[in-house]
């Protein structure tokens, strides 16, 4: 079974700073999809960004961005320019293809005006 | 707003009791996922429905729970004779597949249980 370890559960960063979330998975499969959702307090969770394990780009998407490490089976995501609206719960995720998703424990991120 | 949907948003009920919640997806989603969130948790997967076909269930579902999607478009969780321990936040997600290419999971709001 696929497993997903995110091994910070609480991280602060100063407003405008830059912050990286780590996420740490395992798996036999290889072909397979990870994601970063954020879910603030009492609201829906969304995603933050995709990335394919068949890709070698890492995915970015504007101040979010993700470093892909297939051999190591780390997925972190980078936040920069940190704002106040960053502030929630991030869930790393798995999706093997076509399937249900495996999340970690989340990290509750703070952002300090 | 065409977002996942979800009802009731908040559910306080005793223990024993059956509750009912219902999910409504993103209208051209053929993919529909219940999931199962509680207190400084990541969501579990429950179970998920590819059109009215339910194709995966977790053990996580006892006998108590039931789901179903009949036309292929909403989805409701039944949960029967509850117990303290079903209290969580319960997900609906949806997303759609086709040709073997499944897109992205949105999310609905989700349904709060409390069982007393």
């Amino acid at each position: 079974a696929q497993t997903v370890t995110q091994s910070q559960p609480e991280m602060s960063v100063q407003e405008a700073e830059t912050v990286t979330l780590s996420c740490t998975y395992d798996t036999s499969e290889s072909d397979y999809y990870l994601f970063w959702y954020k879910q603030p307090p009492s609201r829906q969770m969304i995603l933050v960004i995709r990335q394919e394990a068949y890709k070698q780009q890492n995915a970015t998407e504007n101040r979010f961005s993700v470093n892909f490490q297939k051999a190591a089976k780390s997925f972190s995501l980078k936040i920069s320019d940190s704002q106040l609206g960053d502030a929630a719960m991030y869930f790393c995720a798995y999706r093997s293809s076509g399937d249900k998703l495996t999340f970690g424990t989340g990290t509750r991120l703070a952002v300090r005006p | 707003d065409t977002g996942v949907s979800q009802d009731p948003r908040h559910k306080i009920t005793k223990r024993g009791q059956n509750v009912t919640f219902r999910c409504d997806p993103i209208s051209e989603h053929n993919r529909l996922y219940w999931y199962r969130q509680t207190l400084g948790q990541g969501p579990e997967f429950l179970t998920y429905f590819q059109n009215e076909a339910q194709l995966e269930k977790s053990r996580l579902l006892s006998d108590r729970f039931s789901a179903e999607r009949p036309k292929g478009s909403f989805s409701t969780l039944e949960i029967q004779r509850t117990e303290q321990g079903d209290s969580a936040m319960y997900l609906c997600a949806s997303s759609s597949e086709f040709q073997g290419i499944q897109e992205t999971q949105y999310f609905g709001p989700g349904t709060r249980l409390l069982v007393l």
